[in-house]
């Protein structure tokens, strides 16, 4: 597997279930992020991670609940999600910047197509 | 707070014509600009990017951009479009502080035959 991989790539669940989304990246980064892109709205930072550590979480309902094992694997779980969280999920990764260094560059998954019923 | 806006939200150019998508972005210091395709059930793949030097960037397939500070502008071009270009266009601003990506509302490219 090479880049950024996703699991699964679609996804149905009621509003009561427990799911968890699963992201993989094969590029040696250190700093991962969950993406949210509903039809018609830009795409929304929900979380980022930075060496395992979150260091951002854009007001995300605590519905979702995202956890960051280690530098390559990320994930978001879902409890009694609402029908507008129905939505493509994307995971992205990065190489942070260090040492005075600026530039970052995020590579994306192919998505999660989640809906919620 | 940086912003970006892409003014178009649907173009539709016949296939092997001029291709152009506009850009505009609000950001305080240098920018750090991209530019991301979505085809239709897929993630985003990075088309360019600019940090610095040149201001006009070469990417993949066949698509460049240039950055315009007086203008603010970051323009994604290409000369000849094939019917595989047909899909969702975002332009992007980093901002360091936080490792944040601020994505325009995207464009989406419909190619006629």
């Amino acid at each position: 597997e090479t880049g950024v991989t996703q699991t699964p790539r679609h996804l149905v669940m009621g509003m009561t279930n427990k799911k968890s989304l699963k992201c993989e990246q094969h590029l040696g980064h250190n700093a991962m992020y969950w993406y949210k892109q509903s039809a018609k709205k830009p795409l929304e930072l929900m979380f980022v991670y930075n060496f395992k550590e979150q260091t951002e979480n854009n007001s995300v309902p605590s519905r979702f609940s995202p956890e960051c094992p280690n530098s390559s694997h990320l994930f978001l779980h879902l409890h009694t999600l609402q029908p507008e969280d129905s939505a493509l999920y994307l995971c992205a990764s990065s190489q942070a910047p260090s040492g005075g260094a600026r530039e970052d560059t995020q590579y994306f998954g192919p998505g999660t197509r989640l809906t919620v019923l | 707070a940086q912003s970006v806006t892409q003014p178009d939200i649907h173009i539709t150019v016949s296939e092997g014509a001029s291709l152009e998508l506009r850009c505009n972005y609000s950001y305080g210091a240098t920018p750090y600009l991209f530019w991301y395709v979505q085809s239709p059930g897929q993630g985003l793949q990075l088309l360019l990017k600019y940090f610095s030097g040149d201001t006009l960037v070469q990417g993949i397939k066949g698509f460049e951009a240039e950055f315009k500070r007086s203008q603010s502008s970051f323009n994604l071009r290409k000369p000849s479009v094939h019917w595989s270009d047909a899909a969702e266009y975002f332009c992007a601003v980093f901002k360091a502080a936080g490792n944040k990506l601020t994505f325009g509302g995207g464009t989406r490219v419909l190619v006629k035959p």
